[in-house]
């Protein structure tokens, strides 16, 4: 079965030191990963994809197909930082598959 | 920026009473979703729509649930009988899903808060 996987429910850090969320799939084929954020009581937002290879809000993540991994980093956490991140995947055209998901706490 | 949009933005309704959630998707979209977060808890499928039918569905979509696209905008979630356990968020989402945008993301509602009494 197509699974997401996010090992951590809670990651604390403070403000400047650096993020890694971690995310790992399980897929056969190529996947299309995803990272969603959602703030508090907000809507979960598109953050990134992999295939654009983009930078947002300062965040990163490469697909690593030998470790199947899609980890989001970002070099210095900031307090708006502060939300829920969830991994997606998409396979067959339009399933999605989302991870349980990061809770990333930014403290002063 | 098109949005998908949902009404209302929080649904209070007793044990037992029906409850339809709307979801307007963006306008192009052909594949829409219904996720359920329940507070504090992890995202969860369930259930997609294409093609006026529904393509999968998760455990949790039981004979309760059913889903509907009565006209060409409105896509709705309704419950038939609530339980406490129904009281969530649940989000509408949709995509694209056309050749051209194949790598479409989801884009998502603000949610509707259902809380059951």
């Amino acid at each position: 079965a197509q699974r997401v996987t996010q090992p951590e429910k809670l990651l604390s850090v403070f403000k400047g030191a650096p993020v890694e969320l971690k995310c790992n799939y399980s897929y056969s084929g190529s996947p299309e990963l995803f990272w969603y954020v959602q703030y508090s009581r907000q809507r979960l937002q598109l953050l990134l994809r992999h295939i654009s290879r983009e930078s947002i809000k300062g965040f990163t993540a490469d697909l690593n197909k030998g470790e199947t991994s899609f980890h989001l980093k970002k070099p210095f956490a900031q307090e708006e930082d502060s939300a829920m991140y969830y991994c997606a995947s998409r396979y067959n055209f339009n399933k999605f598959y989302f991870g349980s998901g990061t809770k990333l706490n930014v403290k002063p | 920026e098109p949005e998908v949009t949902q009404t209302p933005s929080h649904q209070v309704t007793q044990m037992g009473q029906e409850v339809i959630l709307r979801c307007v998707p963006i306008s192009n979209h052909l594949y829409f979703y219904w996720y359920r977060q329940i507070l504090g808890q992890k995202v969860e499928f369930l259930v997609s729509f294409y093609n006026n039918e529904i393509s999968e569905k998760s455990e949790i979509f039981d004979d309760q649930f059913s889903v509907e696209r009565p006209d060409g905008s409105n896509f709705t979630l309704k419950i038939r009988s609530t339980k406490l356990e129904d009281s969530a968020m649940y989000f509408c989402a949709s995509t694209s899903g056309t050749d051209i945008d194949y790598n479409s993301p989801l884009h998502f509602g603000n949610g509707t808060r259902l809380t059951v009494t």
